[in-house]
């Protein structure tokens, strides 16, 4: 099973500045990488996947790179209603996830 | 607009059984990667099983053994038939289409709450 590792688990930055999440995949998993956005009470939302590619009605801002084994997720500049957390997930199987890291305002 | 409504949580004791199900409107579940992913009060997210054409079935390794997925074509509806239940399985079921490509999960359902307690 592949382990993903998220870092940091917190994120705390003002509306406006640039957020970096990063995802480490314990060995290689290509591009079949996406990341999520969970806010409290809804269930997750899909923004990227094949570690680039931004899902349908995804806001230009969230954008994703990375292949092998180090991904990262960087949203431009953070509105509002950024404020969540952030899971990726990779898809060789079986599928796992990683523990999550928490935007909040600082 | 895809919707997936859950159904059939609740609060069982250790050993008990429960079926989820999962009814699903704008897309056909028979055409459809149609997944169970569970996330444990306040922790992260584990993708639980898997039902595709064929009726082709995958299990996370904890669950073997004691869940099934099904579905019903007539009804486009997906199950989950949870037996044995054990405290670790407390959580929130969500039902999740995956469109595009298999393992990635499109649309999800709101969820619905087991906890397994005596």
């Amino acid at each position: 099973e592949i382990v993903l590792t998220q870092s940091p688990a917190t994120l705390s930055l003002s509306p406006g500045e640039r957020a970096t999440l990063s995802c480490r995949a314990s060995q290689s998993v290509s591009s079949s990488l996406a990341w999520y956005q969970q806010k409290p009470g809804q269930p997750p939302r899909l923004l990227i996947f094949e570690a680039s590619r931004r899902a349908t009605g995804i806001p230009a801002r969230f954008s994703g790179s990375g292949s092998g084994t180090d991904f990262t997720l960087t949203i431009s500049s953070l509105e509002p209603e950024d404020f969540a957390v952030y899971y990726c997930q990779q898809r060789n199987w079986p599928p796992t996830f990683g523990g999550g890291t928490k935007v909040e305002i600082k | 607009e895809v919707q997936l409504m859950e159904s059939g949580g609740g609060l069982i004791q250790p050993g008990g059984s429960l079926r989820l199900s999962c009814a699903a409107s704008g897309l056909v579940v028979s055409g459809t990667y149609m997944n169970w992913v569970r996330q444990a009060p306040g922790k992260g997210l584990e993708w639980v099983s898997l039902i595709y054409s064929g009726d082709n079935t995958y299990y996370v390794d904890s669950v073997k053994g004691r869940f099934t997925i099904s579905r019903d074509h007539s009804k486009n509806t997906v199950f989950l038939q949870m037996n044995n239940l054990r405290a670790e399985d407390t959580a929130v079921y969500y039902c999740v289409g995956a469109v595009s490509f298999a393992y990635y999960f499109d649309y999800w359902g709101r969820g619905t709450l087991v906890t397994v307690s005596s």
